[in-house]
Formats: structure tokens, sequence, C-alpha cells
């Protein structure tokens, strides 16, 4: 299994330019995660989805939006990138939510530059 | 947003050396704490899930204790390792959340 998959690993973007980050996992995981990793922010949440279809915002959603029309995939997009958003993204994914059974599984992130 | 505190931010310790680090988070509400272990250029990848007050979980050297009444979770090293040296994360999700939120971690660094 190859587990959380990220593509692309990198990507320099002009101010304006619009980009779609693809997360697949092929562990039959319900929930997918996508969050960005800034220096000393720890981990934030952008948008989660907890089944195909479905898409929710968590603490920092402005500026991308996310789809997740197959249940392996979960997307992110960028409209309109800005300096703000350079950031090295993690897309993740756990089953159904019962405590104890949450763990996450990270893909290897994106490492994005806006310039 | 939940506030969930690490501490400290960063140490060094000497190979052999035992060390523990904490989180802290909201007593009121308790779901699940997560730990997770992020080496450099690699992904966060989990430790322990811990659900119930006085939880004890262990996985080789390293151990971690719950205490939802007074809402911190202690991680113990025993006998630090190079390979050890990573950032140690915790995540706490309340309940009716579908997911965490993390602290910003503690960077360890087991000196040889």
């Amino acid at each position: 299994n190859a587990g959380v998959t990220q593509t692309p690993k990198f990507r320099v973007l002009k101010t304006g330019q619009s980009m779609t980050l693809l997360c697949a996992q092929d562990m039959n995981h319900e929930y997918m995660y996508w969050y960005r990793q800034d220096p000393g922010m720890g981990l934030r949440l952008i948008h989660y989805s907890v089944g195909e279809g479905t898409t929710a915002k968590g603490e920092v959603p402005d500026g991308y939006n996310v789809s997740r029309l197959k249940k392996q995939n979960f997307l992110l997009g960028l409209e309109s990138a800005a300096p703000s958003q350079t950031s090295v993204y993690f897309c993740a994914s756990s089953q159904a939510g019962l405590a104890g059974k949450d763990e996450q599984f990270f893909g290897p992130g994106t490492r994005l530059t806006v310039l | 947003i939940l506030n969930v505190e690490q501490s400290p931010q960063s140490l060094h310790v000497q190979e052999g050396d035992s060390t523990n680090f904490t989180c802290s988070f909201p007593s009121s509400n308790f779901y699940a704490l997560h730990w997770y272990r992020w080496e450099t250029a690699k992904s966060p990848e989990a430790l322990f899930v811990m659900t119930l007050n006085g939880d004890e979980k262990k996985k080789g050297r390293i151990s971690a204790t719950l205490n939802t009444k007074e809402g911190y979770s202690y991680l113990y090293i025993k006998g630090s390792q190079p390979e050890d040296s990573a950032t140690y994360l915790c995540a706490f999700r309340p309940p009716g959340a579908n997911n965490l939120f993390f602290g910003t971690g503690t960077r360890l660094t087991v000196i040889p």
C-alpha cells in the first residue's frame, strides 16, 4: 500500500496563478484533511472531509477550496495564489472518527512558494 | 480554535539521558489526545492515541500518560538515542469535533 500520496512535491507560483494539489489514499479512509505548516505555527487545518462528497472548513480556510468527488482523493485548490500562501501543505487521512481509532496518516507534503 | 500548548519548545539532551515533555489541553471537554513523532524532512507519524483518564501507553522506550481532569499529557523517552531526534506533536480532539487541534511541538535533539 502506498498510504497517503501527494502531488506535486514542490511548486513555485506567481501571485495570482491558480493550482490544485492532489491527495490520494489507498486505505479506504473516510476522513481526509488538508493542513498547512508554517514556522512557529504548527499544523493548521485548512479544510477537511468526513466522506465522499462532503467538505468542511477548518481553522484557516480563506483563499482555498476543496473537493472530494471520490473517496480516495481530496483536492486542494488555490484560485489566486498570494505570497501568504507560501507554506508546506500536508494531507492526512483517518478512519471514521471513533476515539482511539482516529490516528491520522500523513502524506509527504507539498512545498509551495508563491512569488 | 482550541489552545493546545506544548513545553518546552525545544530541548537538547545527551545520548542515554531520559527526558519528558508536556502537552496541555482544555480539561473541560475531552474526547482524545494524540501524540505524533515528526522527523525532519518526513511526515508526522502517530505514536499514541489516548482516550481515557489515567491511560498509560508504551512503545519501546517511549511512553505517555494522560490526565484528562487537569488537562495534561506527558511523553517520556527513556535512554534517549540520536534517532529519537524529532519534533513531538500532541493533538487534542474535543467531543463533537471531526478534527484535531495540534500544538506547536517539542523539538528534541539527542546529542551523541
